[in-house]
């Protein structure tokens, strides 16, 4: 029983790159978000998705695309990575009637952009 | 842009001390959640409350959601070098698809 993982863990991209992270949840969560963590700035959401097949924007949502094909899993793609866009990237799960208990979060993937 | 605001911004303690931090905003929250996150991991909730007033505890943390429903505080007893990491204070803002997360205390616990 893994929870939620996050692949990869570390990666260095170019300007203008295009990479997919990947979040995974065995726990049957219909909720699903990404967040950007920066320095100084706390966690920032970047969209989030309530079941499969939906999206929706969140705080921080410029520069990045997502898909919920599978109930299971959650995409966070960069088109064309900025360094603006180096941070570490989480993804938190909780189920449709937990909301106001609190996430279960990955471990991170820590992207930089040169 | 950020709505929970939490000081100190870090603390260096000596092994059996008791911390506080807080946690305030401008805006009212109904919910108050206290994380803990370890080097190289994501974020663990600590602690959650739910009623202006309450005051919950677990095992040496104890936490209030303030009466305003404003502010919100956490207490670390007796800390031990296994507490370093960083406290994050956070609440749902307008749904609780909208989770804002303070900035961060990251505490450092000296043996």
């Amino acid at each position: 029983n893994a929870g939620v993982t996050q692949t990869p863990k570390f990666r260095v991209l170019k300007t203008g790159q295009s990479m997919t992270l990947l979040c995974a949840q065995d726990m049957n969560h219909e909720y699903m978000y990404w967040y950007r963590q920066d320095p100084g700035m706390g966690l920032r959401l970047i969209h989030y998705s309530v079941g499969e097949g939906t999206t929706a924007k969140g705080e921080v949502p410029d520069g990045y695309n997502v898909s919920r094909l599978k109930k299971q899993n959650f995409l966070l793609g960069l088109e064309s990575a900025a360094p603006s866009q180096t941070s570490v990237y989480f993804c938190a799960t909780t189920s449709s009637d937990r909301t106001n208990y609190g996430y279960t979060f990955g471990s991170g993937t820590r992207l930089t952009v040169v | 842009g950020q709505q929970l605001n939490q000081s100190p911004q870090s603390m260096f303690i000596q092994e059996g001390e008791d911390v506080s931090m807080n946690c305030t905003s401008s805006s009212i929250f109904n919910t108050w959640l206290w994380y803990k996150q370890d080097p190289g991991e994501g974020p663990v909730l600590l602690i959650a409350l739910y009623k202006a007033g309450e005051l919950t505890s677990n095992g040496r943390l104890t936490a209030q959601f303030g009466i305003t429903r404003k502010d919100s505080f956490l207490n670390i007893s007796a800390s031990i070098p296994s507490d370093v990491g960083i406290y994050f204070c956070a609440g749902p803002l307008y749904n609780n698809n909208d989770m804002r997360f303070g900035a961060g205390t990251r505490l450092t616990v000296k043996p």
